[in-house]
């Protein structure tokens, strides 16, 4: 079974602080997205790798960046975080296999903004 | 882009009865239609996905139909049980490996 990791259950931090959000898979899936999840907004793409030091931006990358330096880690930045940026975070992998793959995504990490 | 609408967002059933949680996309290029299952506390899980050339697909209890043409795509749950109470999403992508959600359905099954 493909396991995705994120490093967080809960994280609470304060305004202007830089956040770093960590998400691990072990299927060696060339893919990778973060999403952040708010009530009545469904999942919203962030940001997304399809590859090792690649990274494409989603609807909403504004206030955010990512890392994606090995193929099994990626990471979310928030710069300077603001109340505005509290939300569920999912991370995301899947294969690039032929046509379309379904993502596997992690248990989430809840973060609040104080 | 594409854009995807989900009905109805709250759904409750009785123990037993059948459920239905329907989407609409947009762009006749989406080629890909899966089905995500949320449970409290926990990360979206694969139920069930459809490709364009298939109308339905069934996996025991959970059937998914796509008509191409009107550009929508169903969710059939049959013999609810309790442990089917959760966050329902459907999502579409075209050829390329990025997904556009619904907003969600919360099924609750009543006993």
């Amino acid at each position: 079974d493909v396991k995705v990791t994120q490093s967080s259950r809960y994280l609470v931090k304060r305004t202007g602080e830089k956040v770093f959000l960590e998400c691990v898979q072990d299927m060696d899936h060339e893919n990778m997205f973060w999403y952040r999840q708010d009530p009545g907004l469904g999942l919203r793409l962030i940001y997304f790798s399809y590859d090792v030091k690649m990274k494409e931006k989603g609807d909403i990358p504004e206030g955010y960046s990512v890392s994606r330096e090995k193929k099994e880690r990626f990471s979310l930045i928030l710069e300077s975080a603001s109340t505005n940026q509290t939300s569920m975070y999912l991370c995301a992998s899947s294969s690039r296999g032929k046509g379309n793959q379904p993502q596997h995504f992690g248990d989430g990490t809840r973060l609040s903004i104080l | 882009g594409e854009n995807v609408e989900q009905h109805p967002s709250t759904l409750s059933v009785q123990e037993g009865d059948s459920a239905v949680i329907k989407c609409t996309y947009s762009d006749s290029a989406s080629n890909y239609f899966p089905w995500y299952k949320q449970e409290l506390g926990k990360g979206p899980q694969l139920i069930i996905d459809i490709r364009s050339n298939v109308g339905e697909k069934k996996d025991q209890r959970i059937a998914v139909t796509l008509n191409k043409t009107a550009k929508h795509f169903s969710l059939h749950i049959t013999e609810t049980q309790p442990e089917d109470s959760a966050v329902y999403f459907c999502a579409a992508s075209d050829y390329g490996q990025n997904f556009v959600f619904g907003p969600g359905t919360r099924l609750s099954v009543l006993p």
